[in-house]
């Protein structure tokens, strides 16, 4: 499978614990997307990187979020202290781009969907 | 502030009747525009594309619509199938020379057989 790859696909987790998501994005592609869905809403932008820089963040992503691409391969999204208002589906999407904007689709994940108790 | 919406949440139609989903954006600064497809338990699919310097583009069953002078984009699907059954997100990449996709809330299109 040659898409973009996210893990775990499903997490169940207590309010207050941490919990990192994985995204494998398509081997090619230079720019890495976390956006994250709430039932019956499109997906909200949270973050991207170009390579291993983080060139954006929204003012959705908490200081108890935080997104990582250290090689410019995959990316990590870790939320600590989780809260029921946490629970969404995340997704991650991965395009190649040569300039500032967007040059073409972005490809998604499946997604991984967390529910906070 | 930024935002892309949609006029109606579902659309109900005919199987092999064409449908037309419609989306309104508020910042007159997008250049670019998506229209994604999402099936229950996926991530969104994309469909098809248009930037700014046009106002139609025509795919496999689909042609996407821009009409910048009212901010609105359509999407039509031809000859409407079971399999097209799924809700339908335009997206729009806002002000700025950014590297995001900022979505509406999305249009369930639900194909009766």
């Amino acid at each position: 499978d040659t898409g973009v790859s996210q893990d775990p696909r499903h997490k169940i987790t207590k309010r207050g614990q941490n919990v990192t998501f994985r995204c494998d994005p398509i081997s090619e592609h230079n720019r890495l997307y976390w956006y994250r869905q709430t039932l019956g809403q499109g997906p909200e932008f949270l973050t991207y990187f170009q390579n291993e820089a983080q060139l954006e963040k929204s003012r959705l992503l908490s200081d108890r979020f935080s997104a990582e691409r250290p090689k410019g391969s995959f990316s990590t999204l870790e939320i600590q202290r989780t809260e029921q208002g946490d629970s969404a589906m995340y997704l991650c999407a991965s395009s190649f781009s040569i300039g500032q904007g967007i040059d073409g689709e972005l490809f998604f994940g499946e997604g991984s969907r967390l529910t906070v108790l | 502030g930024e935002s892309v919406g949609l006029h109606l949440p579902t659309l109900s139609v005919q199987e092999g009747d064409n449908s037309i989903i419609n989306c309104a954006y508020s910042n007159s600064a997008s250049d670019y525009f998506i229209w994604y497809k999402q099936e229950s338990g996926k991530g969104p699919q994309f469909i098809i594309d248009i930037r700014s310097n046009m106002d139609k583009r025509q795919g496999q069953r689909v042609t996407v619509l821009l009409n910048k002078t009212v901010k609105h984009l359509s999407l039509q699907i031809a000859a409407t199938q079971p399999g097209d059954s799924a809700v339908y997100f335009c997206a729009e990449n806002g002000s700025g020379n950014t590297g995001k996709l900022i979505f509406g809330q999305g249009t369930t299109l639900q194909v009766k057989p």
